[in-house]
């Protein structure tokens, strides 16, 4: 069975930082593409980034130059890491597998921006 | 950008009726376009991709159509699990991947 597991989320200042991870299993991890996928509470969906099997990445222009996606292959986990936080980043965020339709998705990590 | 809007964004249906969710696409997207079902406290679970195919394990019930600009579910023969927000998306242009708002599907 499919899993992802998110963790990490907490309550940060602004301008603070943050590392997500998502801890995938029952799957080949390194064989399939990976994204976050933000919902700010009671909205909708956002798409946040993207990496490739080979570690190419692609980012939505809101967290470009401030978030960073990466995998690590051999603990079948994907992470992302958030500096510069803002308030309007406050959301679930969610991993989920696949290249352009996704398929899974893991049940979500709370960010919280606030002083 | 490609914009993706969906309408209406609430739609009330009665247990047993067929319900019609419409998604439009600010220009072309040719087929690809996947749906998601959401329950609240609950991640978006996949539907339909390619515009029209069925994701693994999802009821026959469930059935995408349209290309282009125009894209529609339809939910026949609603399921009392079926009430959730429904949301399409495009991945024909992108980064960035889009999202259309969300219709919500609530009982009559």
């Amino acid at each position: 069975e499919v899993q992802l597991v998110e963790s990490g989320g907490g309550l940060v200042q602004p301008g603070g930082s943050l590392r997500l991870s998502c801890a995938a299993s029952g799957f080949t991890f390194s064989s399939y593409e990976m994204n976050w996928v933000r919902q700010a509470p009671g909205k909708g969906l956002e798409w946040v980034s993207y990496i490739s099997t080979s570690g190419n990445t692609r980012y939505a222009d809101s967290v470009k130059g401030r978030f960073t996606i990466s995998r690590d292959n051999a603990k079948s986990s994907l992470y992302l890491q958030m500096n510069s936080l803002r308030v309007e980043d406050t959301a679930f965020y969610y991993c989920a597998r696949g290249i352009h339709a996704f398929g899974y998705w893991g049940q979500g990590t709370l960010v919280t921006v606030s002083s | 950008e490609i914009v993706m809007t969906q309408s209406p964004a609430t739609v009330s249906v009665s247990p047993g009726e067929r319900a019609t969710l419409s998604c439009r696409a600010s220009q072309s997207v040719s087929s690809n376009v996947a749906w998601y079902q959401q329950k609240p406290g609950q991640a978006p679970r996949h539907l339909i991709y390619d515009a029209s195919t069925r994701a693994t394990g999802i009821p026959a019930r469930f059935s995408g159509s349209g290309s282009g600009t125009e894209f529609t579910l339809t939910i026949s023969s609603l399921q009392s699990e079926d009430f959730a927000v429904y949301y399409c998306q495009q991945y024909n242009n992108w980064p960035p991947y889009t999202f259309g708002q969300g219709t919500k599907l609530e009982i009559k």
